[in-house]
């Protein structure tokens, strides 16, 4: 089955630090990648749209110049979160649609990264 | 704006019972919706798809419902197992265009008891 990798899993920095997490499909291109953030029993909340070749699309609040996204290839998209300050401690967690597929087809998950700011 | 809403309570059932959750959603007309499983810091992963022209869609143990008219997707699991218990979370997928983006629900916590 396809197969979406995010590393690391867990990283734990001081304030300040840029921490960048890799998405990437194993077994499948991926034109399209997306970048989520979930808080405690809370749902997903869609970060930004990554496009291969093109810049992310952003949704709504989601300072890009906090978020750098960089999808360089159809396997691998990149989160940066830069200066993190404690606030953005949170889990992240990337998907991807396989490229290759038509319609309505499900989006593919990583594990997630857990980030806490110290 | 869309809204959608699940138990946010956890539903706890005894083993070998049929579990019932339910996702319903305002200001949004799907075209079609989809089931993930949540295990604690893990990602979600997909369980079952159905669109807007179908009632009902089965997959083993699995059994999902789309209402349009109320508005509701039903998520049975049927002989339940304690290898069930996770987060169950429903989310709508987009008429047309948006890169397919979904909207999540916050999800329901399953514990099925032995």
């Amino acid at each position: 089955g396809a197969v979406v990798s995010q590393h690391p899993s867990r990283v734990i920095c001081k304030s300040g630090t840029s921490v960048k997490i890799e998405c990437r499909s194993l077994d499948f291109q991926a034109t399209t990648m997306f970048w989520y953030r979930q808080f405690p029993k809370q749902s997903l909340m869609l970060m930004a749209t990554s496009n291969e070749g093109s810049k992310a699309t952003y949704e709504q609040g989601v300072e890009k110049d906090k978020f750098l996204i960089n999808h360089a290839s159809l396997t691998l998209s990149t989160l940066t979160v830069t200066s993190a300050h404690p606030e953005d401690s949170s889990f992240y967690i990337c998907s991807a649609r396989d490229s290759g597929t038509t319609g309505n087809q499900p989006q593919h998950f990583g594990d997630g990264t857990r980030l806490s700011i110290l | 704006s869309q809204k959608i809403e699940q138990n946010s309570e956890a539903l706890n059932i005894q083993e070998g019972k049929t579990a019932t959750l339910t996702c319903n959603y305002t200001n949004y007309s799907p075209a079609y919706l989809q089931w993930y499983r949540q295990d604690p810091g893990r990602g979600p992963v997909f369980l079952l798809l159905i669109r807007e022209n179908e009632k009902e869609k089965r997959k083993e143990r699995l059994k999902v419902t789309f209402d349009t008219t109320l508005k509701q997707s039903l998520f049975h699991i049927t002989a339940s197992q304690p290898a069930d218990s996770a987060t169950y979370l429903c989310a709508l997928g987009p008429r047309s265009g948006g890169y397919n983006k979904l909207i999540f629900g916050a999800g329901t916590r399953l514990a099925v008891h032995p």
